[in-house]
């Protein structure tokens, strides 16, 4: 059974700093990881999708890979900001079998 | 814009008493999902519907049961809601397994 794991559970930075989210998968038989950002009491907002044919996507500031032999992502947010403040998700999919891990809880302060 | 609508956004009911929450999306996508996501936890998928094929996941309680009368809408019955009920649901469309996943802003249910 898949399990994925994210470390570390919560993380506090000064605001500009570069930061890294890494999420970790037990099955390498996946389709795609989708990164995810959840603001409290609210849903989930889709940040980047990784196909499992490919090593990294870029949107903005963010930058997501992935290593699907050794079961690994990592989640690369630049120049940090406040309003990047909030959990942050990642889930691993195999043909509709969605897992996530327990989410980074990120505070960026000013 | 195309998206997933999820109604009431809060839902309180009765230890016992049956509840609906429904799910809508515009995107015309295949595949809608349910997932339970309790505090500070990982959202846990409940089952999905690949159009109308449903797909229970094995340790989903049998209390737990949903419809899908149509592509765009999705509906998720708890015929006996306990206090371990309590949680957000969350609706999730996609066009097809290899796709990303598009989330709805959840219902959040409490149980008194």
């Amino acid at each position: 059974k898949q399990e994925v794991t994210q470390i570390p559970a919560a993380l506090s930075v000064p605001e500009g700093e570069n930061l890294v989210l890494n999420c970790s998968f037990t099955d390498s038989a996946i389709y795609n990881l989708q990164w995810f950002r959840q603001d409290p009491g609210k849903g989930l907002t889709s940040l980047l999708l990784i196909q499992s044919s490919q090593r990294e996507q870029t949107s903005g500031r963010l930058n997501a890979s992935l290593d699907k032999s050794s079961g690994r992502s990592t989640l690369y947010i630049a120049a940090s900001q406040p309003g990047d403040s909030a959990t942050y998700l990642c889930a691993v999919n195999n043909n509709n079998d969605m897992r996530f891990g327990a989410g980074t809880r990120l505070t960026v302060k000013p | 814009d195309a998206m997933v609508i999820q109604n009431p956004r809060y839902q309180v009911t009765q230890f016992g008493k049956p509840v609906t929450l429904s799910c809508s999306q515009t995107l015309n996508h295949n595949v809608m999902y349910w997932y339970q996501q309790k505090s500070s936890q990982a959202p846990k998928l409940l089952f999905h519907y690949y159009d109308k094929d449903f797909n229970n996941e094995a340790d989903t309680p049998d209390n737990f049961q949903s419809r899908r009368p149509n592509t765009s809408f999705c509906f998720l019955d708890i015929r006996s809601p306990g206090l371990g009920d309590a949680a957000m649901y969350l609706c999730a469309t996609s066009r097809d397994a290899a796709w990303p996943q598009h989330f709805g802003d959840g219902t959040r249910l409490s149980i008194l």
